[in-house]
């Protein structure tokens, strides 16, 4: 399984853009890119996923460079309501997307 | 669709004490895990099902038994409770089509062992 590597905390202020990276020099060439997000005393939520380039949805941007061993996870203009965990995870083909790992992942503060 | 639904959402029990941990999901998906978040830490996978009547361990397996009857059931059970097993507990499905890194998660278990 490849392992990754993110800052352990973060701070921002509303209305900034906090840019999230993930280190994953291990990644497998089936492997994607997944984020997710925990509030407090809830289950973490499907954020975002990709392969390879820039993925966009209508929460987050993925920026995935050409050889894949790091990752960005990108949130515009932040509001207090994004604090919260962020988790990066790559995929585990070897073992048939049965034994999904999390690492400890990313506590982000927005401030006011 | 209710998702991924657990019970209960708090419990107490004294050391040796055995109990279920409920969870079901109301969208017919294959697959289904339980997870146990410490404090301050990620998650760590204790057990898994692709289908009923299909379990496999995962990274933390001991302490815990679970069994998959139905596709809409997964309960875990604690044989004997002990503190180190103090955690939150979520559970997690997703259909087989998805990446496995694509999961719906439950609102998870508050569990203390004293």
């Amino acid at each position: 399984l490849a392992k990754t590597t993110q800052p352990i905390s973060m701070d921002s202020y509303e209305g900034q853009e906090v840019n999230i990276t993930c280190s994953h020099n291990n990644i497998a060439t089936n492997d994607y890119i997944t984020w997710y997000q925990q509030f407090p005393s809830q289950g973490p939520r499907f954020i975002i996923q990709g392969y390879k380039t820039k993925v966009t949805n209508e929460v987050a941007s993925l920026f995935i460079p050409a050889d894949r061993k790091s990752s960005t996870l990108s949130l515009p203009r932040v509001s207090l309501s994004d604090t919260a965990v962020y988790y990066c995870l790559v995929g585990d083909g070897d073992t048939g997307g049965f034994k999904t790992i999390f690492g400890a992942g990313t506590r982000l503060f927005v401030k006011a | 669709n209710a998702g991924v639904t657990q019970t209960p959402k708090f419990q107490v029990l004294k050391t040796g004490q055995s109990m279920t941990l409920q969870c079901a999901q109301d969208m017919n998906h294959e697959y289904m895990s339980w997870y146990r978040q410490d404090p301050g830490m990620g998650l760590r996978l204790i057990h898994y099902s692709v289908g009923a009547g299909i379990t496999d361990q995962g990274e933390v397996p001991n302490g815990y038994n679970v069994s998959r009857s139905t596709t809409e059931d997964f309960p875990l059970r604690l044989l004997s409770a002990a503190p180190s097993q103090t955690s939150v507990y979520f559970c997690a499905s997703r259909p087989l089509a998805l990446r496995g890194e694509t999961q719906y998660f439950g609102p998870g278990t508050r569990l203390l062992v004293l």
